[in-house]
């Protein structure tokens, strides 16, 4: 079955853009988490939406935003782009809770120039 | 304030021997630690996990021991292959926190020929 897909792979935008990212989790997965990833902060949890419903958000100001449609796919937006969101955003899904089913998608590498 | 650790950033080791990763936490309430693989570029792997109420859990060649008086958890893998050349991050969840994964800083493991 097609893994976790996310869209666009890469992008530049200029500081003070806002930028938006896309997921298409398993079919069937009804959670999907967002992750980013930096080399100073590693890997973080962004927020995680189950059933169209933001169940869970980490330590990020409120630039970062997400949603999710009645189809499971989920998008994540960021306004006014800083240099430091420069980074790898990951998402991942997962059937229910997560424990065995959670699978991560490539990744959309942000560059904030 | 990291509550899950890895104190090595890297790792080499000689193709048939063994590899083993180390990774502390300090928050209690974890109770499900997860260890993924990572290649450049690609979304993290999901290796083997653990729940709280086992010491140890097998699967092939990677085996996750887990001491949770020490708050501190290892992965081998025996025996190392070049192909295990990666990323490793342990990570860790509490059922309370829901789908969130809290990640170690990596540890870049190589396995020479």
């Amino acid at each position: 079955k097609a893994g976790v897909t996310q869209t666009p792979r890469y992008l530049i935008k200029t500081r003070g853009q806002q930028v938006t990212l896309s997921c298409s989790p398993i079919s069937g997965h009804r959670s999907v988490s967002w992750y980013q990833q930096t080399p100073g902060q590693g890997l973080q949890f962004l927020f995680e939406y189950f059933s169209e419903t933001q169940r869970n958000k980490g330590n990020f100001p409120g630039r970062f935003s997400g949603r999710q449609f009645s189809n499971s796919r989920s998008e994540m937006n960021v306004s006014t782009l800083e240099l430091g969101d420069s980074a790898l955003y990951l998402c991942a899904s997962s059937f229910g809770q997560g424990y065995y089913g959670y699978t991560f998608g490539s990744g959309t590498r942000l560059t904030v120039v | 304030d990291q509550q899950v650790k890895q104190n090595s950033p890297s790792l080499s080791v000689q193709e048939g021997r063994i590899s083993i990763l180390n990774c502390d936490y300090t928050n209690s309430m974890f109770d499900y630690f997860l260890w993924y693989k990572k290649y450049p570029a690609e979304g993290p792997t999901f290796l083997i996990s653990i729940s709280s109420i086992k010491d140890k859990n097998e699967d092939g060649r990677f085996t996750v021991f887990l001491n949770k008086s020490a708050k501190h958890l290892s992965l081998h893998i025996v025996p190392s292959q070049p192909g295990d050349s990666a990323v490793y991050f342990c990570a860790a969840s509490a059922q309370a926190a829901g789908n969130k994964l809290t990640f170690g800083g990596g540890t870049r493991v190589l396995v020479k020929p």
